[in-house]
């Protein structure tokens, strides 16, 4: 079946660091892909997505291209903030309405100052 | 854009009682809901779909008699957590289609039995 595979957490990093979360994906078809954000006590944020291969999600300083040869859609940061500690989870979807998301099982970040 | 809200966005119960949680598409219809369940540091679990107008349907493992969904309008979905026990605390989200491969979540319930 599909599904979502992300990089073990917790990462801990120090503020202005550069983040990279790896995300690779196995799925029948060709899925969109998604990066949500999760910030504590609070439910799921859009952060990203790209629909099609080689598609750039951005939003926030965030940024992750869909890879098809590599089935990834890593995400990625220059500069983090102690505002962006969160769980990221990355999500893929086959369906074109919305429904049957599969999520990967989050990866925690904690930012320090 | 988009605005799924839930309601209560806390709740403590003792154990035996039943706790209605209800999620709003504030500004959208939505004839399909989802409802997921999130333990601590883990991912999303879906539970169940509620469909408008019909009954919901299930995923595998999960008690249908337990968790009573009821989506009684466009922009209404409740889970009903029916006797519930310590077990059942978790947090829950309900989260509403968008179109274009997009779906927007509720904040969260999260739901305590002592």
């Amino acid at each position: 079946g599909d599904s979502v595979t992300q990089m073990e957490g917790p990462v801990t990093l120090s503020e202005e660091a550069f983040l990279t979360i790896n995300c690779t994906y196995t799925a029948t078809g060709y899925p969109s892909l998604f990066w949500y954000v999760q910030y504590p006590g609070e439910g799921l944020q859009l952060l990203l997505k790209a629909t099609k291969a080689d598609d750039k999600g951005s939003n926030k300083g965030f940024e992750a291209t869909y890879r098809k040869e590599t089935t990834s859609f890593h995400l990625e940061k220059g500069s983090v903030q102690v505002s962006d500690s969160a769980v990221y989870f990355c999500a893929l979807t086959l369906d074109n309405y919305g429904q049957n998301f599969v999520f990967g099982p989050g990866t925690r970040l904690s930012v320090l100052p | 854009g988009a605005v799924v809200s839930q309601h209560p966005s806390r709740v403590i119960c003792k154990s035996g009682t039943s706790v209605k949680i209800e999620c709003r598409s504030l500004d959208f219809q939505a004839t399909t809901m989802f409802w997921y369940r999130q333990f601590p540091k883990q991912s999303l679990m879906l539970m169940a779909t509620s469909n408008e107008g019909s009954k919901a349907t299930y995923e595998q493992g999960v008690e249908k008699d337990k968790f009573l969904i009821n989506h009684a309008s466009l922009t209404l979905s409740t889970l009903t957590v029916t006797s519930a026990h310590p077990e059942d605390s978790s947090f829950y989200i309900c989260s509403a289609p968008g179109g274009q491969e997009t779906q927007y979540f509720g904040p969260g319930t999260r739901l305590l039995v002592l």
